[in-house]
């Protein structure tokens, strides 16, 4: 009874492609968030939305979208990936009226 | 530019002994902290959080302490054991409602047994 899912967990692919990263939380948490992990280890906020709307996104290319069907779900999709996407995602979900955060495992994604 | 700063990237410690682990901050807006343990191949999950109101907060053997005045925060572990053995990254926001974490680099700490 995984709380916060991602999948794939690796995802290896070219340069130029077109990919999608699922995240599913079954917390009943309003807010949800995708997280970027470079190489350098540092963890980035990059998009927020809190019942399904968009609340904070952070500077990043437009070539990152995100989409979010219901409260539960919350997809990355990247288009034209370059060298540089290469990183570890995290989805994380949180109560609306908290700061606690709880993540899900990562995806690897490696672009070639 | 980095707000929120971890300065030591790794810490080893004898088993059954104390960790400080120090987090410092420039951002005086902001108003809450978290402390995050990471274990590879796995995300981070929360350890311990304390609000500006207050100097100190304890979870067990987990107590986060905070200096305002000095933009710095510490995590204690006593006492320390092989499972604490993780990355540990400090975590802070400015307003509440906005819920953006701004986080630091992570510490490696080792318990040595």
């Amino acid at each position: 009874d995984t709380a916060v899912s991602q999948t794939p967990k690796y995802l290896v692919t070219q340069m130029g492609n077109d990919k999608s990263i699922k995240c599913e939380q079954n917390l009943g948490h309003d807010t949800m968030y995708w997280y970027k992990q470079d190489s350098k280890k540092f963890l980035k906020i990059m998009f927020s939305y809190n019942n399904k709307e968009l609340i904070i996104n952070e500077t990043v290319p437009n070539r990152f979208s995100p989409k979010s069907p219901d409260k539960a779900h919350l997809n990355l999709h990247i288009n034209s990936l370059e060298l540089g996407d290469s990183a570890v995602y995290f989805c994380a979900s949180s109560p609306q009226t908290t700061y606690e955060q709880y993540f899900g495992p990562g995806t690897r994604l490696t672009v070639t | 530019d980095q707000q929120v700063k971890q300065n030591s990237p790794s810490l080893s410690v004898q088993e059954g002994r104390i960790s400080i682990l120090n987090c410092d901050y420039t951002n005086s807006m902001f108003d809450y902290f978290l402390w995050y343990k990471k274990y590879p191949a796995e995300g981070p999950t929360f350890l311990i959080s304390i609000s500006s109101i207050k100097d100190k907060n304890e979870d067990g053997r987990f107590t986060v302490f905070l200096n305002k005045s000095a933009k710095h925060l510490s995590l204690h572990i006593v006492p320390s054991q092989p499972g604490d053995s993780a990355v540990y990254f400090c975590a802070a926001s400015a307003n509440f409602g906005n819920e953006k974490l701004t986080f630091g680099t992570g510490t490696r700490l080792t318990i040595i047994p």
